[in-house]
């Protein structure tokens, strides 16, 4: 079955300090995966695909088949990174994607 | 250009009424996904239509309908509303399918009483 976990609720570290967001999938085809966004009273964005491999807002994410991850990672956390993370698996045959449960990022001043 | 948009924002509705809710997607893109966004369940797929066709439901009953027009607008019907479908209702649209990445819409909080 197709699944994403996302171990934690939350994370909280303090400015300046690297920051990781776990995400571990289960699918038994390729993998498309993704991380989404959602700030405080915004809408929920898309942050990077991992078929981009591209930085945004200085996050990157890697994809490891063999441990089954995609994790999210900055390594200097700024207070505008606080939100909600998600991490979803795209399903081409379903035309839709599996979603995390999030992760809420606090950033500490 | 215009994002995604939905209405109403907001909706109270009484037990075993129905509502419909509406997508406006980003022009140019041909595929509208709709998500429940509850606390407890998270986001949970509801359908997907491109070009007017639904290519998937989710698991939800019956009374959760959708379709999609000719200039890709969608609309969602719920009938029979019972508590349990107090939720946020995204919508989501994107170029083609989900790989695309989706651009969403602020949502419908429909809060059942």
């Amino acid at each position: 079955a197709q699944r994403v976990t996302q171990p934690e609720k939350l994370l909280s570290v303090f400015k300046g300090a690297p920051v990781e967001l776990k995400c571990n999938y289960s699918y038994s085809g390729s993998p498309e995966l993704f991380w989404y966004v959602q700030y405080s009273r915004q809408r929920l964005q898309l942050l990077l695909r991992h078929i981009s491999r591209e930085s945004i807002k200085g996050f990157t994410a890697d994809l490891n088949k063999g441990e089954t991850s995609f994790h999210l990672k900055k390594p200097f956390a700024q207070e505008e990174d606080s939100a909600m993370y998600y991490c979803a698996l795209s399903v081409r045959s379903n035309y839709q994607l599996i979603w995390g449960a999030g992760t809420k990022l606090i950033i500490k001043p | 250009k215009a994002g995604v948009t939905q209405t109403p924002r907001y909706l109270i509705k009484t037990r075993g009424q129905q509502v419909t809710l509406s997508c406006s997607p980003i022009s140019g893109h041909r595929s509208v996904s709709w998500y429940q966004q509850t606390p407890g369940q998270g986001l949970q797929f509801l359908f997907e239509y491109f070009s007017e066709t639904q290519r998937n439901k989710g698991n939800f009953p019956g009374r959760f309908s959708g379709r999609q027009f000719s200039n890709s607008r969608s609309e969602m019907n719920v009938s029979t509303l019972e508590l349990g479908d107090s939720a946020l209702y995204l919508c989501a649209s994107s170029l083609a399918q989900a790989s695309y990445g989706y651009t969403f819409g602020s949502g419908t909080r429909l809060t059942v009483v």
